[in-house]
């Protein structure tokens, strides 16, 4: 059973850099998408930023400016760097991990493990 | 803007069947995953796959596919089904994760 555990500094000024880790325990590091989510209050998920076990990295073109997720597989952890914040990026931040997957042509991913979210606040 | 469509909100009454769907490009090649958000926490895999649900999710959830567009059945709604869920899948190109908007579902 997977289990994630996230941490970080919830409260930010503008322009600062966000930085939060993801520590992985139990399962397969190896095996899973490790993820980065985020959710403005009363908004729905947007997907930041996913990373492997070997450091790939993929980005949503909308944040991929200002977007870094590493990883430490010494260490079973990931970490998310989003500079220059501003009010927008007000939200819960959610670390997950997914699986990819296929059936014949047919292909699907599933997000099965998910960290508790870390509520980041903007303010100056 | 999402790639991935739903409905913001839909209702059903206590005990009845009711059907949420996602459209989008992408799920012409990918089953959609869907997931339950309750207020306050983390989301929840609901349906992944073909049709598969995790451990200890009620069989009351079921998924289906049909062309563009994905399904997530609840069927004989119960109270603690009163929830947000969202579709997910990979883009066409597989380069990235989306999510649909989320369908605020209300249990009468």
């Amino acid at each position: 059973q997977v289990q994630l555990q996230q941490w970080g500094a919830g409260l930010l000024r503008p322009s600062e850099t966000l930085s939060l880790t993801c520590a992985v325990y139990g399962g397969s590091f190896s095996d899973y998408y490790w993820s980065w989510i985020r959710q403005p209050p009363g908004k729905g998920l947007e997907w930041i930023g996913e990373i492997n076990h070997s450091g790939s990295t993929n980005y949503n073109p909308s944040l991929k400016s200002r977007v870094t997720i590493s990883i430490d597989a010494s260490k079973n952890q990931f970490s998310l760097e989003l500079s220059s914040v501003a009010a927008a990026d007000a939200a819960v931040y959610f670390c997950a991990g997914g699986l990819p997957a296929a059936i014949g042509t047919y292909y699907y991913y599933y997000m099965d493990v998910w960290g508790k979210g870390t509520t980041v606040t903007v303010s100056s | 803007s999402s790639e991935l469509t739903q409905d913001p909100a839909v209702s059903v009454a206590l005990g009845q069947t009711v059907r949420i769907t996602c459209q989008g490009d992408s799920l012409r090649s990918y089953y959609a995953s869907w997931y339950q958000q309750k207020p306050g926490q983390a989301p929840v895999l609901v349906i992944y796959g073909k049709n598969n649900r995790p451990s200890g999710i009620s069989d009351r959830f079921s998924g289906s596919s049909s062309g563009n567009t994905a399904s997530l059945t609840i069927t004989g709604a119960q109270a603690e089904d009163e929830a947000d869920y969202y579709c997910n899948s990979r883009d066409s190109s597989g380069n990235h994760v989306v999510f649909g908007g989320g369908t605020k579902l209300t249990v009468l």
